[in-house]
């Protein structure tokens, strides 16, 4: 079963604080994780990927890839309003490109 | 490029009716991908093709669900006969070739079966 597990939330942060967001997966033999923000009413659109185990940071965002516990996660440093979004951890099950998104967690950043 | 084109953006329809789906990727992608997005299920993979080949369907709910992809600029999807159940957001999305890539979505269609 190719299982992506995200807390659906809401989460609720103030602005300039770390937003902290988190996923499991199901498979070990998973290559490639990333992060897609969907505003309401518009489709994903992708802010990160991350392949080998540690932190890659771009900007604002970090995201976090520990394989040995299955786990991934994004930090949002000094949120914005405008980080208010859906945040969809996707996984890619083995070289042919099967995608699999978590159910998605919903932030706000409150001014 | 114009990205990932979906039609019709919203679509409603009675039970019982035939629903055809339009998506035409971004030229020189190889990967084409129909997901479901509800708030009860979240996005859900449907059916994926490669080189215009079916790969996975084993998302698609059930016969009533069928996807074509007769030529590398042109998929559907078709559900007959519709079902109040389907009412969903469906996406397109469109990768690279070599897998590992990122997917382009399209702006999706919005399902209302009444």
């Amino acid at each position: 079963q190719k299982e992506v597990e995200q807390n659906s939330g809401p989460l609720s942060v103030p602005e300039g604080a770390i937003a902290s967001l988190n996923c499991t997966y199901s498979d070990r033999g998973s290559q490639s994780f990333f992060w897609y923000r969907q505003y309401s009413g518009k489709s994903p659109e992708l802010i990160m990927s991350i392949y080998s185990n540690g932190d890659k940071e771009d900007g604002r965002f970090t995201a976090q890839l520990n394989k040995a516990s299955q786990y991934v996660s994004l930090l949002i440093r000094d949120s914005q309003p405008s980080d208010s979004a859906t945040y969809l951890c996707a996984v890619n099950y083995g070289n042919n490109n099967d995608m699999r998104f978590g159910a998605g967690t919903r932030l706000t950043v409150k001014p | 490029d114009a990205g990932v084109i979906q039609s019709p953006r919203h679509e409603v329809t009675e039970m019982g009716q035939e629903v055809t789906l339009r998506c035409k990727p971004i030229s020189g992608h190889d990967y084409l991908f129909w997901y479901r997005q509800t708030m009860m299920r979240g996005l859900e993979l449907l059916i994926y093709f490669n080189n215009n080949v079916p790969i996975d369907d084993s998302g698609m709910p059930e016969d009533r669900f069928s996807a074509k992809m007769p030529n590398a600029s042109f998929s559907t999807l078709k559900i007959q006969p519709s079902e109040p159940r389907d009412s969903a957001v469906y996406f397109c999305a469109s990768s690279l070739p070599g897998g590992y890539e990122k997917l382009f979505f399209g702006s999706g269609t919005q399902l209302s079966v009444l």
